[in-house]
């Protein structure tokens, strides 16, 4: 099956700094790469996806980048706020299994 | 639009007693999902439906655990008999088809002591 790394685990950043969360996956044959925002005690939230015919997307401050070669994605955030500190999972799903696996975690913390 | 519903949203049990969660998924998806978060870490798959049919059931504890989803709608997870080791957030997800979007509810925080 699938395997995805998400590194780091903490990331502590100014606030207005940006910040960086990266991902790498296993099977060649994922093709959606969803990010989700987990507040304490809350739902995770999808954030932001991408598709693999896409090598970048953007949402205002949120950006998704992927590397099919490498096999590996990342997600941006610019001008961080304190309300965007949460934990930030990345998930791959494989073509047609409808499957999604996910990361660790990355516990974001945007000091003010 | 109402999202993913479940219940209850905690759940404090003494081990080798039963338990059930139940979901309501978002209406017109046929796909729903049950997860299970340990603290500090990501979700991870127990079950998923395609309507009422369970096609991915591979990392269910199967000696303890089941789940049903009658009428391809709502869907329980029962776990019999809980153990300390069952202690997490169990999260039920749904989404319209193949590949797009999940979308989570609450969760269900277990406490097993």
């Amino acid at each position: 099956g699938e395997n995805v790394e998400q590194h780091p685990s903490t990331l502590s950043v100014q606030e207005g700094d940006s910040a960086v969360i990266k991902c790498t996956y296993s099977d060649s044959a994922s093709n959606y790469f969803p990010w989700y925002k987990q507040e304490l005690g809350k739902r995770p939230q999808l954030i932001i996806d991408i598709r693999s015919n896409v090598g970048e997307k953007k949402d205002q401050r949120i950006a998704v980048t992927l590397n099919k070669t490498a096999k590996h994605f990342s997600l941006h955030i610019t001008e961080t706020q304190p309300e965007d500190s949460a934990v930030y999972f990345c998930a791959a799903a494989l073509y047609n299994f409808n499957k999604f696996y996910f990361g660790s975690g990355t516990k974001l913390n945007v000091k003010p | 639009e109402a999202g993913v519903v479940q219940s209850p949203r905690y759940k404090i049990i003494e081990k080798k007693q039963p338990v059930a969660f139940w979901c309501n998924p978002i209406s017109g998806h046929n796909t729903l999902y049950w997860y299970r978060q340990n603290l500090g870490q990501g979700p991870e798959l127990l079950i998923r439906y395609e309507n009422e049919e369970a096609v991915d059931d591979s990392q269910l504890p199967k000696d303890r655990f089941s789940a049903e989803r009658l009428k391809g709608v709502d869907s329980t997870l029962k776990i019999q008999p809980a153990e300390l080791g069952d202690s997490a957030v169990y999260l039920c997800a749904s989404s319209l088809r193949q590949n797009t979007e999940a979308f989570f509810g609450q969760g269900t925080r277990l406490t097993v002591v």
